[in-house]
């Protein structure tokens, strides 16, 4: 089955400055690898996606890039705001549609 | 639409009882699917579903059984419950059937085990 690995498991940065989280997945034919966010006591939520004919895709502040030679992924967040702070996981979904969640990111923006 | 509708919010069972999480959304989603989450583990999939009458193990299934009568339904069933099972369940469902969709998760279910 499909393995997801996510790091860092914390990160820390400065209102402003930019967040990056990164994962590797095990499966090739794993085709959709989407993000999604959890703020404390919520629910996830879907944060961006990106599917595997596509290198990159931009969504306002937030970016995901996708290499699948090496099978990897990474979400950028850039100018960082309180409002960013929470979990974040990352996902890929294998070709017998299986959904696999990284273990998560806990992303603390300090003001 | 109300989304997808967990039940209960919350539960305390013993050891060795049995009890059933319901799941239900009104957006006529053919993808739906549990999850549980545990401190630094992530959401681990439990069971899954591409449609009714159509069920699959996720990578944690034992312990758990599921069913899928209906589009808008996927009751989750603890057997036998053990302290291993206390965590917080979520329900989740997608449009797109394969999965390859936004997964719109329930508020959640926290279920303790004595």
């Amino acid at each position: 089955g499909e393995n997801v690995e996510q790091h860092p498991s914390t990160l820390s940065v400065q209102e402003g400055d930019s967040a990056v989280i990164k994962c590797t997945y095990s499966d090739s034919a794993s085709n959709y690898f989407p993000w999604y966010k959890q703020e404390l006591g919520k629910r996830p939520q879907l944060i961006i996606d990106i599917r595997s004919n596509v290198g990159e895709k931009k969504d306002q502040r937030i970016a995901v890039t996708l290499n699948k030679t090496a099978k990897h992924f990474s979400l950028h967040i850039t100018e960082t705001q309180p409002e960013d702070s929470a979990v974040y996981f990352c996902a890929a979904l294998s070709n017998d549609y299986k959904l696999s969640f990284g273990a998560g990111t806990t992303v603390t923006v300090r003001a | 639409n109300a989304g997808v509708t967990q039940t209960p919010k919350f539960q305390v069972l013993k050891t060795g009882q049995s009890m059933t999480l319901q799941c239900a959304q009104d957006m006529n989603h053919e993808y739906m699917s549990w999850y549980r989450q545990d401190p630094g583990m992530g959401l681990r999939l439990i069971h899954y579903s591409v449609g009714a009458g159509i069920t699959d193990q996720g990578e944690v299934p034992n312990g758990y059984n599921v069913s899928r009568s209906t589009t808008e339904d996927f009751p989750l069933r603890l057997l036998s419950a053990a302290p291993s099972q206390t965590s917080v369940y979520f329900c989740a469902s997608s449009y797109e059937g394969r999965g390859t969709g936004e997964l719109f998760f329930g508020e959640g279910s926290r279920l303790t085990v004595l």
